[in-house]
């Protein structure tokens, strides 16, 4: 147990729809970062954030939005559901610096399933 | 998003014997390279998070090199157990932003 936390584990929806996930970091951690497993791609990195800020954009796609709160926790929000957004999504937190050079731990994930 | 490459993309290694495998990166703005393991219906473990050029981390019986003039970092596997098959996953960092690897699957057959 990496003492991150991500609900729901399984989510199932139709296309067009918006669905939330959530992510609380581990206690202390300030980063947070979101990556999506999908069937053809390896691990993509979407998004991080350091204590409530953007940090750093990857692959994130203009209907996909994130946002730290003040109590860390993230949410990444996704919208307009297409079939091939259907696809593990982890998030992952590490210490309390800004830099990528900390260990990263992974949560279980949420797997989402558009049909 | 920069290009990083893994190879072999899988092996199998009978149990007791030595492995390694690649990572292959830019070598240009090198900022730090991370590997994962990661193995089947789990999430990723991190093994290690290399910095410096000529870097050697330990733990247990794996290790990882890493050479940033000439962009690459291996990982290597000793006396390889059934319970070191998994997905061995590189990232490079650049930008705070990481661009991951395809990853090697190793499979240890007892």
């Amino acid at each position: 147990d990496s003492g991150v936390t991500q609900t729901p584990k399984h989510l199932i929806t139709a296309t067009g729809q918006r669905v939330t996930l959530r992510c609380s970091p581990r206690s202390g951690d300030l980063s947070v970062y979101w990556y999506q497993q999908s069937l053809d791609q390896g691990l993509q990195f979407l998004i991080q954030y350091y204590n409530g800020e953007e940090r750093a954009k990857g692959n994130i796609l203009e209907r996909f939005s994130a946002q730290q709160f003040p109590d860390l926790h993230s949410e990444l929000n996704l919208s307009s559901l297409e079939l091939g957004d259907s696809a593990l999504y982890f998030c992952a937190s590490s210490a309390p610096t800004a830099t990528s050079q900390e260990t990263q731990y992974f949560g279980p994930g949420t797997r989402l399933l558009v049909l | 998003i920069l290009n990083v490459e893994q190879s072999p993309q899988s092996l199998h290694v009978q149990e007791g014997d030595s492995t390694n495998f690649t990572c292959s990166f830019p070598s240009s703005n090198f900022y730090a390279l991370h590997w994962y393991r990661w193995e089947t219906a789990k999430s990723p473990e991190a093994l290690f998070v290399m910095t410096l050029n000529g870097d050697e981390k330990k733990k247990g019986r794996i290790s990882a090199t890493l050479n940033t003039k000439e962009g690459y970092s291996y990982l290597y596997i000793k006396g390889s157990q059934p319970e070191d098959s998994a997905t061995y996953l590189c990232a490079f960092v650049n930008d705070y932003k990481l661009s991951f690897g395809a990853g090697t699957t190793v499979t240890v057959r007892a």
